[in-house]
């Protein structure tokens, strides 16, 4: 089955900075890469998702980036703000129809520091 | 759009009770509903597939007679945890597929569950 590396565990940077978080993927059929932010107590949100025929996406201050040679994508946080602290899920899905599911990685908690 | 909800958002109960769970699509209708959970500082983990009208697929080692679902309309799968115990407490969260979708995946705010 897939299997979803994170890396860093955790993460803090300074308001303004840049955030980088990575994930590796093992099964090549994969074909969808969503990143959902968890705030405490809360269940997941979808803030952005890349197809395996893109090789990077841009939503305002975040942007994914896919390397399907690589198996690999990542997630870029421009301009942090102290509100993007949360912890981050990236996860990754081959189609198979409606039995796929999503395959999660481990979680980055990410803190933004004033 | 994309609003998923469930209910209730905590819920305290005593060993050997069974608990409802019900989570709801808000404004689009789901054909497969999925089922998470999720301990303190760790990832998601799946515990069931279900789809609408049929019965429920479960991951390895998540017992189906003690997690019942139920995913009884394109709107409402129900999750029941039978003769809870101490060990079932836990963060369940639901998520739902919109139709006609194969992958945006939108995520219920999650239930605490107490076994006392």
């Amino acid at each position: 089955g897939e299997n979803v590396e994170q890396h860093p565990s955790t993460l803090s940077v300074q308001e303004g900075d840049s955030a980088v978080i990575k994930c590796t993927y093992s099964d090549s059929a994969s074909n969808y890469f969503p990143w959902y932010k968890q705030e405490l107590g809360k269940g997941p949100q979808l803030i952005i998702d890349i197809r395996s025929n893109v090789g990077e996406k841009k939503d305002q201050r975040i942007a994914v980036t896919l390397n399907k040679t690589a198996k690999h994508f990542s997630l870029h946080i421009t301009e942090t703000q102290p509100e993007d602290s949360a912890v981050y899920f990236c996860a990754a899905r081959a189609y198979t129809g409606t039995a796929s599911k999503l395959t999660f990685g481990t979680g980055t908690r990410l803190q933004v520091t004033l | 759009g994309a609003v998923v909800s469930q209910h209730p958002s905590w819920v305290i109960c005593k060993s050997g009770t069974s608990v409802k769970i019900e989570c709801r699509s808000l404004d689009f209708q789901a054909t497969t509903m999925f089922w998470y959970r999720q301990f303190p500082k760790q990832s998601l983990m799946l515990m069931a597939t279900s789809n609408e009208g049929s019965k429920a697929t479960y991951e390895q080692g998540v017992e189906k007679d003690k997690f019942l679902i139920n995913h009884a309309s394109l709107t409402l799968s129900t999750l029941t945890v039978t003769s809870a115990h101490p060990e079932d407490s836990s963060f369940y969260i639901c998520s739902a597929r919109p139709f006609p979708s194969y992958n945006e995946q939108f995520f219920g705010p999650g239930t605490r569950l107490t076994v006392l």
